[in-house]
């Protein structure tokens, strides 16, 4: 059975620290996404691939996250330095671009508190 | 102005009715596609349905349909014969622009908790 898989599930770090969350995306999947959910915001999307190649970071604060894919088996998000403001779920999904539905397929989420 | 207006933030169903979740859209781009999940309390993002702005009918999964009326911009899902199970959050997503090169991202409405009560 094909999934996202996303690490950690859970993390608690104090402010200032540096954050890493990965990302798998299924296997033969091309379009992988970060997003961020809060009960205010609801779901944001922050970043964008296509073939390992940013296409959209525009909802991501660029001075403290950044969004890698170094293979195609692996997306990346970092906070460095993280904020209180920072704490939310990170939703991870990939899909096949191109296909006439487009459906993207999520992880379970990183749920992130920061102290 | 939103994209995705989902007005009903909770509703309440009796076990084995039907429910109708209300979702519009704003596009100006003739080529879109529609797009309902599942949030259950585990967190998980479940797709359910889809709907092109081309399709003719109404898309249908199971017990999930979705009520497309495209002149009003509305994009409601239908759940028929609600389980206790379907007790979730459920957001409207749309992708605007055909399903190709740069337009395959989604935008996703605040959502409609569904409580499903026996």
């Amino acid at each position: 059975d094909a999934r996202v898989t996303q690490t950690p599930r859970h993390k608690v770090t104090e402010m200032g620290q540096e954050v890493t969350m990965r990302c798998q995306p299924i296997l033969g999947h091309n379009t992988v996404f970060w997003y961020r959910q809060t009960m205010m915001q609801g779901l944001e999307l922050l970043a964008y691939f296509r073939n390992r190649a940013p296409l959209d970071d525009s909802g991501m604060p660029k001075d403290r996250f950044s969004a890698e894919m170094p293979d195609a088996t692996l997306a990346t998000l970092k906070i460095q330095p993280s904020e209180p403001r920072d704490s939310a779920v990170y939703f991870c999904a990939s899909g096949l671009g191109g296909r006439t539905t487009g459906e993207l397929f999520f992880g379970e989420g990183s749920r992130l508190t920061v102290l | 102005a939103q994209k995705i207006t989902q007005t009903q933030p909770g509703m309440f169903v009796q076990e084995k009715e039907a429910v109708t979740l209300d979702c519009t859209y704003d596009t100006s781009d003739p080529s879109y596609g529609l797009f309902w999940y599942k949030q259950p309390s585990s967190g998980e993002m479940i797709f359910l349905i889809y709907q092109g702005s081309y399709d003719q009918q109404n898309a249908t999964e199971g017990r999930y349909s979705l009520n497309f009326q495209k002149a009003r911009k509305s994009a409601n899902l239908v759940i028929s014969a609600s389980q206790l199970g379907d007790s979730a959050m459920y957001f409207c997503a749309m992708r605007e622009g055909p399903s190709n090169f740069g337009n395959e991202k989604l935008t996703f409405g605040t959502g409609t908790r569904l409580t499903i009560i026996p």
